[in-house]
């Protein structure tokens, strides 16, 4: 099993609806959560960390459930702009330092 | 504006020819890294360096080498490289070691033919 798992979609979302995808982890001692997005053929950028109590920023709502080790993203009024793939990033926290893994990205793409 | 350079941004090179990947960065962050990112694996480590003189082994590491001789460089060397070595590299660097942003290049796609 992989550590970080995503639907790879695509998820075609007609623009102004709501989409809404999740991530699994496996390891749950993983204690920091984050999706970067990544526009095609360009690097990653971070969109937004999750925290444990939820949060949301503009359109972008992230959320994080422990108990079934999963996050998630939902986008409300969908742009074409938004189009794009959606990493997560998980964080275990080790005394060496941070490891960051990622997940294979889920695309979306938002359509008139 | 700081910023984190890779070059070059397109490679092409033969089996079994050494390669190397720069990456500079201007943050003056201490954390410098190095990713690959093939269709159905995501963004794998290769390697990692915490700072100057310090590298460590990611989880993709067999074929290649780093060295960190100052802040801001962080060379990736393919030895000799290999078909399974064509992928699209990504240098980053963040700012602690326990944060979870990254600040990424703009890639270098390599080609080993």
């Amino acid at each position: 099993r992989k550590e970080v798992e995503q639907d790879p979609g695509p998820f075609n979302v007609p623009e102004g609806a709501t989409v809404a995808f999740n991530c699994t982890y496996s390891n749950s001692a993983s204690q920091s959560f984050f999706w970067y997005r990544q526009d095609c053929r360009k690097e990653p950028k971070l969109l937004m960390s999750v925290y444990s109590s939820g949060n949301e920023d503009g359109r972008f709502t992230a959320q994080l459930n422990r108990a079934s080790q999963y996050i998630s993203l939902l986008i409300r009024d969908s742009k074409l702009s938004d189009s794009a793939t959606y990493l997560c990033v998980v964080n275990l926290i080790k005394a060496a330092g941070n490891k960051l893994t990622f997940g294979g990205g889920t695309r979306v793409l938002v359509k008139p | 504006d700081a910023e984190i350079t890779q070059s070059p941004r397109h490679k092409i090179t033969e089996t079994g020819r050494q390669v190397t990947l720069a990456c500079h960065q201007t943050w003056n962050h201490n954390n410098m890294f190095w990713y690959r990112q093939d269709l159905g694996h995501g963004l794998r480590l290769i390697h990692y360096s915490y700072g100057v003189h310090d590298t460590n082994k990611g989880e993709v590491s067999d074929g290649y080498s780093v060295s960190r001789s100052n802040t801001e460089d962080l060379p990736l060397t393919l030895e000799s490289a290999a078909s399974s070595q064509t992928s699209v590299y990504f240098c980053a660097s963040s700012e602690s070691q326990n944060t979870g942003e990254l600040f990424f290049g703009e890639g270098s796609r390599l080609t080993v033919l």
